[in-house]
């Protein structure tokens, strides 16, 4: 069964330091996504970023990286300087394929505090 | 555009009462998805339209809930009777196709979440 697992069930860090969100998946399928989502305080889910299993290239946006490597089934998230506002609860998700049709099966998310 | 729109925000209710949860799915958006969080569970998949047909509903919990989606712009969910575990947010979530069809991996939106009490 497809699977996500993110251990770091929270971290803490001070404003301006580097922080990693380890995402691992577990899946059959050859094609997949992997995606990350973003909970911040006010409840609701935004969407990061999408990751397909043919492009294993490491993506930057801003202060923000992901590092996809699928010979270790992961797909790690990392926020360079942090700030205050990055503040928020992470969601590493599969894609799973089922039923004809593509459903996201999310990981428990790994609670980020930023410190000023 | 207004994003996922979903009402109420907030309900609190007693333990038998009957709840409905409603959804407006962004417009062209041909796929629904009701997502349920709470701290135990994190974030579960109850049930999954596409094109308002229900795809997918192994993830609701029980028969007191069930799910409609009479058109393209509109689903609920309705709980009935409502118990105490049944406390959470739950978010619903609308996409589009993606590469013609279902191979692809569709982006999801979702609304601002429902927050239920069940005393």
């Amino acid at each position: 069964a497809q699977k996500v697992t993110q251990a770091q069930t929270e971290i803490s860090v001070v404003e301006k330091e580097d922080v990693t969100l380890d995402c691992v998946y577990e899946t059959r399928d050859t094609t997949y996504y992997l995606f990350w989502y973003k909970q911040p305080p006010s409840g609701e889910l935004v969407f990061l970023i999408r990751r397909n299993s043919f492009d294993e290239q490491n993506e930057i946006s801003g202060r923000y990286s992901w590092n996809f490597q699928k010979s270790t089934s992961s797909f790690n998230f990392t926020i360079t300087a942090s700030q205050v506002v990055d503040s928020a609860v992470y969601f590493c998700a599969l894609s799973e394929f089922s039923g004809g049709y593509n459903k996201l099966i999310f990981g428990a998310g790994t609670r980020l505090a930023v410190h000023p | 555009d207004a994003g996922v729109i979903q009402s109420p925000r907030h309900e609190v209710t007693e333990m038998g009462q009957e709840v409905t949860l409603r959804c407006k799915p962004i417009s062209g958006h041909n796929s629904l998805f009701w997502y349920r969080q709470t701290m135990m569970r994190g974030l579960e998949l109850l049930i999954y339209f596409n094109n308002n047909v229900p795809i997918d509903d192994s993830g609701m919990p029980e028969d007191r809930f069930s799910a409609k989606m009479p058109n393209a712009s509109f689903s609920t969910l309705k709980i009935q009777p409502s118990e105490p575990r049944d406390s959470a947010v739950y978010f619903c979530a609308s996409s589009g196709e993606m590469g013609g069809g279902s191979s692809g991996a569709n982006v999801l939106t979702f609304g601002a979440g429902s927050r239920l009490t069940v005393l």
